[in-house]
């Protein structure tokens, strides 16, 4: 079937430390790939994305590559900051077909 | 921010009550979508909705409806709420059915069925 499956948090990290939230992704064909970002009592805003293979988004510091053979989209930073702290979701879609969602990783980042 | 609007941001209602939660959006968006979430759960897909009078079931959509009548809104009905339907609530539109297109989130409904 078509899913998303990511890693269970919750992450706590200290600030400037390193982020590796994994996500993997089962679809027919190829996908596109989303990191959504949830804060505190919000709704999702998209973090990053990409469309084909071997695209790597970026946006605040963060990264993500598409990677086909590995079949993943994992989401790096290399310092996290406090501000940081929130629930992250990966995602996958495809024409025709809704946006699929993974449960969502929290991240605590602590001073 | 993108133009979407969910009515109400939160609502207790009772079991057995009917419950309809608004979606509006300014952006003449093609798609809608009902989400709701839970712990352990993520977002769940509930409807989805590709036009005017044209909508599908999404993984959840046992106990709901919907109906889309104009471009710019998407109801979510609840006919009799049930306590397992405590959730929150998020409608999110996308502009195609592009698959690269991201899709913009509302701020959630909070309901509580008591």
């Amino acid at each position: 079937g078509n899913s998303v499956t990511q890693m269970e948090g919750p992450v706590t990290l200290s600030e400037e430390a390193f982020l590796t939230i994994n996500c993997t992704y089962t679809a027919t064909g190829y996908p596109s790939l989303f990191w959504y970002v949830q804060y505190p009592g919000e709704g999702l805003q998209l973090l990053l994305k990409a469309t084909k293979a071997d695209d790597k988004g970026s946006n605040k510091g963060f990264e993500a590559t598409y990677r086909k053979e590995t079949t993943s989209f994992h989401l790096e930073k290399g310092s996290v900051q406090v501000s940081d702290s929130a629930v992250y979701f990966c995602a996958r879609n495809q024409a025709g077909t809704a946006l699929i969602f993974g449960k969502g990783t929290t991240l605590s980042v602590s001073s | 921010d993108a133009g979407i609007t969910q009515s109400p941001r939160h609502k207790v209602t009772e079991t057995g009550t009917p419950v309809t939660l608004r979606c509006h959006q300014t952006e003449n968006h093609r798609y809608m979508y009902w989400y709701r979430q839970d712990p352990g759960h993520g977002l769940r897909l509930i409807h989805y909705s590709y036009g005017v009078k044209d909508t599908d079931k999404g993984e959840v959509s046992d106990g709901y409806s919907v109906s889309r009548s104009k471009t710019e809104d998407f109801l979510l009905t609840l006919e009799s709420a049930t306590s397992s339907q405590t959730s929150v609530y998020f409608c999110a539109i996308s502009e195609g059915d592009r698959s690269n297109t991201e899709a913009f989130f509302g701020q959630g409904t909070r309901l509580t069925v008591v």
